[in-house]
C-alpha cells in the first residue's frame, strides 16, 4: 500500500522568504501526486498535481513542485511567501486515476511579518 | 459550477443519536470519496464509490457507519448511534477519472460534534 510522509509538522518563515515543504512517498510505480492547502476552518484546495511528463510542475498562488523519482520525493516550493500563505499543506498520492488519495500528516506553515 | 456541496456545515448531536451527512458531487464526476479529519489521525479515507458502486469501505470504522450513493448526484454518510469519538470534520470529494486532466475536488466539510 502507498504511504506519504511529510517530515516537518510545523515550519515558520518570514514574509518574503522562500518556502520549501518536503514530501516523500512510498509506492512501487510512478504515483499520481498532489499538493493541497487548507486554511483554518476551510476545505482542501488543490495547489498542483503531477501525473507524468515534466517533473517540475507549476500550480496556483505561485507554488511549484518537483518530482524526483530517485528520491521518491515531491517537494513544494514558493520563492517568496505572503502572509496569506499561512495554512496547512498536505501532500497526497494516488496509485492510479480514480483511486483513493492517501494523505501525509500535513505541514503547518506560520508566516512572520 | 458550484463545486462539491456538503450539508450541513455544522452538526451538534447527542451521543446515541443518528447523524446523516450529505454530499452532492460535481455534475459529471464518476467517483466519490468520504474522508474524516481529526487531530489525532489526520485525513483518512472512509469509503469511496465509482459509478455509484462502493469500491473500498475498509476505512469505515465500524458497523455504526454506513454510506450510500443511490444516484450519481447524491451520497450520504450515516452514523448510528453516534459517539463522542466520532467528532471530526467529514469531507466529501469527487473526481472525473475519465478525463486527461482530472483532479480531486473537495467540499467544505461537515464539522460534527457529538456531546
Amino acid at each position: 500500500a502507498q504511504s506519504v510522509t511529510q517530515p516537518d509538522i510545523h515550519i515558520t518563515v518570514s514574509e518574503g522568504a522562500s518556502l520549501e515543504l518536503r514530501c516523500n512517498y512510498s509506492y512501487g510505480a510512478t504515483p499520481y501526486l498532489f499538493w493541497y492547502v487548507q486554511s483554518p476552518g476551510q476545505g482542501l484546495q488543490l495547489l498542483l498535481k503531477y501525473f507524468s511528463g515534466d517533473t517540475l510542475v507549476q500550480g496556483i498562488k505561485g507554488f511549484e513542485a518537483e518530482f524526483k523519482r530517485s528520491q521518491s520525493s515531491f517537494n513544494l516550493r514558493k520563492p517568496s511567501v505572503h502572509w496569506s500563505d499561512a495554512a496547512e499543506y498536505f501532500c497526497a498520492v494516488a496509485t492510479a486515476a480514480g483511486n483513493k488519495l492517501t494523505f501525509g500528516g500535513g505541514t503547518r506553515v506560520l508566516v512572520k511579518p | 459550477d458550484a463545486g462539491v456541496i456538503q450539508s450541513p456545515r455544522h452538526e451538534v448531536t447527542e451521543m446515541g443519536q443518528e447523524v446523516t451527512l450529505r454530499c452532492k458531487p460535481i455534475s459529471g464526476h464518476n467517483s466519490l470519496f468520504w474522508y474524516r479529519q481529526t487531530m489525532m489521525r489526520g485525513l483518512e479515507l472512509l469509503i469511496y464509490f465509482n459509478n455509484n458502486v462502493p469500491i473500498d469501505d475498509s476505512g469505515m470504522p465500524e458497523d455504526r457507519f454506513s454510506a450510500k450513493m443511490p444516484n450519481a448526484s447524491f451520497s450520504t454518510l450515516k452514523i448510528q448511534p453516534s459517539e463522542p469519538r466520532d467528532s471530526a470534520v467529514y469531507f466529501c470529494a469527487s473526481i472525473d477519472n475519465r478525463g486527461p486532466n482530472y483532479g480531486y475536488t473537495f467540499g467544505s466539510g461537515t464539522r460534527l460534534t457529538v456531546v
